[in-house]
């Protein structure tokens, strides 16, 4: 298995513009996780899914962020508009049920300007 | 919110000395995980510890877990250059409904001396 694929690595958006970061988890794990990542404030959890349904998204910052999971192996995080307090890196991970541990992918270094 | 610390916030030694990080948390947990982030990527897993554990051994890594006090230790024994990373304590503050949802700490930063 690849493990966890995000995409794009690193995007620089203008302040306004939509952001759409994706990710492939790793097939047969039923858990879902998007966090962010940034020095004042670490690791976040923005959202998570199990089985493609959002169970908790009480980290989502903004109506502005949103977060799909049509499939088992895709997922999308939307920021829309973007500011440049949203710069940061974007990680995905998976994982197979609760108490096992995450793969995460290799996150998306977010900048707007 | 934070629910797990790491002390110290860094760790600078030389190679070959063993390498200790501390955890602390505030709430009950069902199991505590460490990870490991090197510069620029991604979170790799390193070890996870129950929260009815001890104890636990992987290679070079020991892990303890002191439920009593809400906190845990990573040793690194035998250090090499490439275990300089940062390391990060998470913990599952498990919602009432029993859904998963690690929470991580702000990392101890590791740097191996050559």
């Amino acid at each position: 298995d690849a493990g966890v694929i995000q995409s794009p690595r690193h995007e620089v958006t203008e302040m306004g513009q939509e952001v759409t970061l994706r990710c492939k988890p790793i097939s047969g794990h039923d858990y879902l996780f998007w966090y962010r990542q940034t020095m004042m404030r670490g690791l976040e959890l923005l959202i998570y899914f199990n089985n493609n349904v959002p169970i908790d998204d009480s980290g989502m910052p903004e109506d502005r962020f949103s977060a799909k999971m049509p499939n088992a192996s895709f997922s999308t995080l939307k920021i829309q508009p973007s500011e440049p307090r949203d710069s940061a890196v974007y990680f995905c991970a998976s994982s197979f049920y609760t108490g096992y541990g995450y793969t995460f992918g290799s996150g998306t270094r977010l900048t707007v300007v | 919110s934070q629910q797990g610390e790491e002390d110290p916030q860094a760790l600078s030694i030389q190679e070959g000395e063993n390498a200790t990080m501390n955890c602390s948390y505030k709430t009950s947990i069902n199991n505590l995980q460490w990870y490991r982030q090197n510069s620029g990527r991604g979170l790799v897993h390193l070890i996870l510890i129950r929260s009815n554990e001890r104890e636990k051994h992987s290679g070079r890594l020991r892990v303890t877990l002191d439920t009593s006090k809400k906190s845990s230790s990573l040793l690194i024994t035998a250090s090499r250059a490439a275990d300089t990373a940062s390391y990060f304590c998470a913990t599952d503050a498990a919602p009432p409904k029993g859904a998963q949802k690690l929470v991580f700490g702000q990392g101890t930063r590791l740097t191996i001396n050559p």
